[in-house]
């Protein structure tokens, strides 16, 4: 199994400011690697597949990079809704992995 | 716009059984392959298990191997994910959700998910 392994577990960014948020895998995904948004109560929104592609209605203001075993999910200018969970997921193998999450929240 | 709605959830004793259901609509279910996933109060995601679109490939998790049953309806456009000999930490909130598309793709849209407790 692929363990994907976040950091920090928990990020304090100012309204406005840059963050940015990792994930390791374990083995290499390829590019096979996608970020989602969860706020309390809600179901997991798609924001980044392919390491790098927007999903639809995705605003700009968030980026992924990486390939293999290192990724990055970039917000820039954070908007006050931007302010919950993230988790990076691997689709590299029928079984899923995800990893366990950064909260973002407000300094 | 994508609609998953899961069911069947509750509370169940250890050792029980539970049958959940996710109805999809407003697209074409046969084509794509879906996913339970589950969530545990406070927790992150998990994996649970997986269906081809026609159901002729089937993947599960470790952890619900053996005791959970995977499968779907195409004609009712229905997943069901039968669940069996439950435990304390088989609690959470099940989602379902559908894979974008065929191949390495993850899921574009999930449920609003259906709680399972086990509890005495």
């Amino acid at each position: 199994e692929i363990v994907l392994t976040q950091s920090p577990a928990t990020l304090s960014v100012s309204p406005g400011e840059r963050a940015t948020l990792s994930c390791r895998a374990s083995q290499s995904v390829s590019t096979n690697l996608a970020w989602y948004q969860q706020k309390f109560g809600q179901a997991p929104r798609l924001l980044i597949y392919d390491a790098s592609t927007r999903a639809t209605g995705i605003p700009a203001r968030f980026s992924g990079s990486g390939s293999g075993t290192e990724f990055t999910l970039t917000i820039s200018s954070l908007q006050s809704e931007d302010f919950a969970v993230y988790y990076c997921h691997q689709y590299n193998y029928w079984v899923y992995t995800f990893g366990q999450g950064t909260k973002l929240e407000i300094k | 716009e994508v609609h998953l709605v899961e069911s069947g959830g509750g509370l169940v004793q250890p050792g029980g059984s539970l049958r959940l259901s996710c109805s999809a609509s407003t697209f074409t279910f046969r084509n794509y392959a879906m996913y339970w996933v589950r969530q545990a109060p406070g927790k992150g995601l998990e994996f649970v298990s997986a269906i081809t679109n026609i159901g002729d490939n089937i993947y599960y998790a470790d952890s619900v191997k053996g005791r959970f049953i995977i499968s779907r309806d195409n004609s009712k456009s229905t997943l069901y994910l039968q669940l069996g000999g439950l435990r304390a930490e088989d609690t959470a909130v099940y989602f379902c959700a559908k894979q974008m598309n065929r191949g390495y793709f993850p899921t574009d849209y999930w449920g609003q998910g259906t709680l399972v407790t086990v509890s005495s």
